[in-house]
């Protein structure tokens, strides 16, 4: 099966920077994403990781090591709109739909 | 990024009645994906919808429950059947626009059973 564990919250200053961590089990891997939701809303797309490394976009960062079935999310320069769930996700196996982890929950405070 | 319409937007039911909820995308994709996000909880996949093919479901997700159609590229719908207040969720449908692999969620519906 698969499995994906990743703390269930996080608390962080205004900007900070925070690191989000995500460990992961699956039997084919094609990948690490992230996704963000707010509260009442749809998750939205950050990142995703297909190759071990950093891929930076803007404030966001994503790490993935693939030998040690690892990955992170970087928030730098932490803003209150930061405030949301963080989930990351692998492809099932069928190699289709998104397995995602129970999500972070992000609290930003002035 | 791909627009996604989900009716109804939210819903409050009577326990044992059925629910369909439909989801249209702005362009023709191949397949379509439906989960459920109970409150607080992470997002769980119910099935893979292929148009022209029977949905494929997840473990502990069966047909019965959740039938599911899919007429067109663009379209489809999932209905929650014989609901109970454990079914009380927000189910959102979703596709893959490109080959970025970016997962791109409708808004969602989110279903009260009394």
């Amino acid at each position: 099966g698969q499995s994906l564990e990743q703390p269930s919250e996080v608390t962080a200053v205004e900007g900070a920077i925070v690191q989000i961590n995500c460990t992961y089990q699956t039997s084919g891997f094609y990948g690490l994403s992230w996704y963000q939701q707010h509260d009442g809303g749809a998750p939205t797309f950050l990142s995703y990781n297909a190759l071990d490394g950093l891929e930076e976009t803007g404030r966001f960062s994503s790490f993935l090591s693939r030998s040690d079935s690892y990955g992170y999310l970087l928030l730098q320069e932490l803003q209150m709109k930061d405030s949301a769930s963080y989930f990351c996700a692998v492809r099932s196996n069928s190699g289709y739909a998104l397995n995602f982890g129970k999500g972070t929950s992000l609290l930003v405070t002035p | 990024s791909a627009v996604i319409s989900q009716k109804p937007s939210r819903d409050i039911c009577q326990r044992g009645t059925s629910l369909t909820i439909q989801c249209q995308v702005d362009s023709q994709v191949t397949m379509m994906f439906w989960y459920r996000q109970q409150p607080g909880q992470s997002l769980t996949l119910i099935a893979t919808a292929n148009q022209g093919s029977e949905a494929t479901y997840e473990s502990g997700f069966v047909i019965d429950k959740f039938p599911i159609s899919r007429p067109n590229l663009t379209f489809s719908t999932l209905t929650v059947s014989n609901m109970s207040p454990e079914d009380s969720s927000i189910y959102l449908c979703s596709v893959y626009r490109d080959s970025t692999g970016e997962l791109f969620f409708g808004e969602g519906s989110r279903l009260t059973v009394l």
